[in-house]
């Protein structure tokens, strides 16, 4: 069975700083993974995807991620952040990108950016 | 073009109350879902449906029932609600590798 393990709950930082938000996966099979990033009140929108090819992976927003299959990660970096980064976000794993594409989450990280 | 909505935004039930959740897409999408969030669990999968006329459980389907009544329209009902029930549900739907949610329903079960 496929797990994610988002090692931190809440992450603050200061404007302008670095950010590194955690996730750990298990899976037996192939994986894809994902981050999606969810505004208050708001649904969630995706972030960024690895499917294959290239570990570093750039999305939305100056997000980009790396896939280390050796240590089962796929770690979310933003070198700058910015006010409006504020949001929860959530790392997923699928074993399937056609047919059903069954979505397993992680807990969620809220980060926060204090001025 | 709406995207993934949703009805109702908020709602309110006593314990053994039904009612039915309304999610419609726009986007032609085959595949939806229906996911719950609960503080500190992450969104957990309830239903979805591979195509028109599939419907399958996911990982806690107990409790719900789902009815895909077309191509846009993927419901999910709550036959006798318990406030284990009480969450924010969210509707998806997927193109390719990408699923699009909904704005989510606020269920309160008291």
């Amino acid at each position: 069975a496929q797990s994610v393990t988002q090692l931190d709950s809440q992450v603050p930082v200061f404007e302008e700083a670095p950010v590194e938000l955690r996730c750990n996966y298990s899976s037996s099979v192939s994986v894809y993974l994902f981050w999606y990033v969810q505004y208050p009140n708001q649904g969630l929108q995706l972030l960024l995807k690895y499917l294959s090819g290239s570990t570093l992976v750039k999305g939305i927003n100056g997000f980009e991620a790396e896939f280390n299959k050796s240590q089962t990660s796929f770690h979310l970096r933003k070198p700058s952040v910015h006010i409006s980064d504020t949001a929860e976000y959530f790392c997923a794993v699928s074993d399937e990108v056609q047919g059903a594409q069954k979505l397993v989450f992680g807990q969620g990280t809220r980060l926060t950016i204090n001025p | 073009n709406a995207g993934v909505t949703q009805t109702p935004k908020f709602q309110v039930l006593k314990t053994g109350q039904s009612m039915t959740l309304q999610c419609a897409q726009d986007m032609n999408h085959n595949s939806m879902y229906w996911y719950r969030q609960d503080p500190g669990m992450g969104l957990r999968l309830i239903y979805y449906s591979a195509s028109e006329g599939t419907t399958d459980k996911g990982e806690v389907p107990n409790g719900y029932n789902v009815s895909r009544l077309n191509k846009r329209e993927f419901s999910l009902r709550l036959e006798s609600a318990a406030p284990s029930q009480t969450s924010v549900y969210f509707c998806a739907s997927r193109r390719g590798n990408e699923q699009y949610f909904g704005p989510g329903t606020r269920l309160t079960v008291t």
